[in-house]
């Protein structure tokens, strides 16, 4: 069974600041990663995505993360905030065979001016 | 193509009502997936298509949700004899299959948001 962990509900960061969201997976094989953005009202729009090869990836609005497979995580970060970032991001799991994803619960991102 | 598009935005309904949702994902993909997501939840499987074939149906998805999609395009999600329990967020994605399978990650609609009185 695959299962994801995001262990921080709500974050808060100031703009400019550096930010880490942290995501543990469980997977039976290599998994299939992803990060997605969801802003009030909306729905979720992909991030990012690691499928094998170089395990730190880069996507889109500035953001990266990197699979560490000995630690079961795949963190995002990004180096410099904005308060347009603020919004819920969730970690996903996926089969290799594009068969169902599995979310996590969400962290909430709050962006202090 | 302008994304995928689901409709109503909005639903409210009385319980013990019949409703229903459409999905129109973005016309070159073969696969189809439906989500449920509740306040403070990450999105939860529901089901999901290849093409007009449905391939998985969650366990815990009771027998009154029944999903189609009859030509492979669009897709419908009906809910019979809705409950409280039913209100939420109904997402749908769409992805196309690479090589192997491979995807590359969902698109997602905006959503239809079910409140259950």
């Amino acid at each position: 069974a695959q299962s994801v962990t995001q262990p921080d509900i709500h974050i808060t960061v100031s703009e400019g600041a550096s930010l880490e969201l942290r995501c543990n997976y469980s997977y039976g094989a290599t998994p299939y990663l992803f990060w997605y953005v969801q802003s009030p009202g909306q729905g979720l729009q992909l991030l990012l995505k690691y499928f094998s090869g170089d395990t730190l990836v880069q996507g889109i609005k500035g953001f990266e993360a990197e699979f560490k497979r000995s630690q079961s995580s795949f963190n995002l970060r990004k180096p410099s905030v904005h308060w347009s970032d603020a919004a819920e991001y969730f970690c996903a799991v996926g089969a290799t065979n594009a068969g169902k994803s599995t979310f996590g619960d969400g962290t909430t991102l709050t962006v202090k001016p | 193509d302008t994304g995928v598009s689901q409709d109503p935005r909005h639903k409210i309904t009385k319980r013990g009502q019949n409703v229903t949702f459409r999905c129109d994902p973005i016309s070159e993909h073969n696969r189809l997936y439906w989500y449920r997501q509740t306040l403070g939840q990450g999105p939860e499987f529901l089901t999901y298509f290849q093409n007009e074939a449905q391939l998985e149906k969650s366990r815990l998805l009771s027998d009154r949700f029944s999903a189609e999609r009859p030509k492979g395009s669009f897709s419908t999600l009906e809910i019979q004899r809705t409950e409280q329990g039913d209100s939420a967020m109904y997402l749908c994605a769409s992805s196309s299959t690479g090589t192997g399978g491979r995807y590359y990650g969902y698109t997602f609609g905006s959503g239809t948001r079910l409140t259950v009185v």
